[in-house]
């Protein structure tokens, strides 16, 4: 069946340093693709989202791109801030219905 | 606009006893989801409601779990009887409409703890 994969963490950055949070998926029919964050304490928020090979998704300084070749997601930011601090989930709709199937979330802390 | 609101934020009950958690999803969504979240890992989908139909209901345990979305509004899940694998945060999400592309917006959860 469909899955998504995501680099363990936690992952720990200093306020200002890069941040690449790799994400690959598996499926069968062309799936949308999302980024959902969640902040201590708080739901599951949308972050970004492709729907279509070659899409670049961004919000917040945040961007992922939609990779068919390498079934690839990874989000990217330039220059991570205190407030970024919270577990990010990668995540792939298979069209049945909208049900989206998740990674199992990676943790970022960021250090000032 | 009202995002989903869910209660209780937390529930602990010791095992055998049966629990329930309410969901209000956004005004005018007519897709809803529950979502079983374990720690450390990402939510899964329990049941998904299209108005008060529910259309996928796959991965609810049917033998202690049961779900209803009357009037096509609001949603209870309950468990009867809960067992300590049931700890978890359950998730409820909503849509305007069900579809791979349509962004779900998601409740704080309900924190529950079996003893």
């Amino acid at each position: 069946g469909d899955s998504v994969t995501q680099m363990e963490g936690p992952v720990t950055l200093s306020e200002e340093a890069f941040l690449t949070i790799n994400c690959t998926y598996t499926a069968t029919g062309y799936p949308s693709l999302f980024w959902y964050v969640q902040y201590p304490g708080e739901g599951l928020q949308l972050l970004l989202k492709a729907t279509k090979a070659d899409d670049k998704g961004s919000n917040k300084g945040f961007e992922a791109t939609y990779r068919k070749e390498t079934t690839s997601f990874h989000l990217e930011k330039g220059s991570v801030q205190v407030s970024d601090s919270a577990v990010y989930f990668c995540a792939l709709s298979d069209g049945q219905g909208g049900k989206l199937i998740f990674g199992q979330g990676t943790e970022l802390s960021v250090k000032p | 606009e009202a995002g989903v609101v869910q209660s209780p934020r937390y529930k602990i009950i010791e095992k055998k006893q049966p629990v329930a958690f309410w969901c209000n999803p956004i005004s005018g969504h007519n897709t809803l989801y529950w979502y079983l979240q374990n720690l450390g890992q990402g939510p899964e989908l329990l049941i998904r409601y299209e108005n008060e139909e529910a259309v996928d209901d796959s991965q609810l345990p049917k033998d202690r779990f049961s779900a209803e979305r009357l009037k096509g509004v609001d949603s209870t899940l309950k468990i009867q009887p809960a067992e300590l694998g049931d700890s978890a945060v359950y998730l409820c999400a909503s849509s305007s409409h069900s579809g791979r592309q349509n962004e779900q917006f998601f409740g704080p959860g309900t924190r529950l703890t079996v003893l």
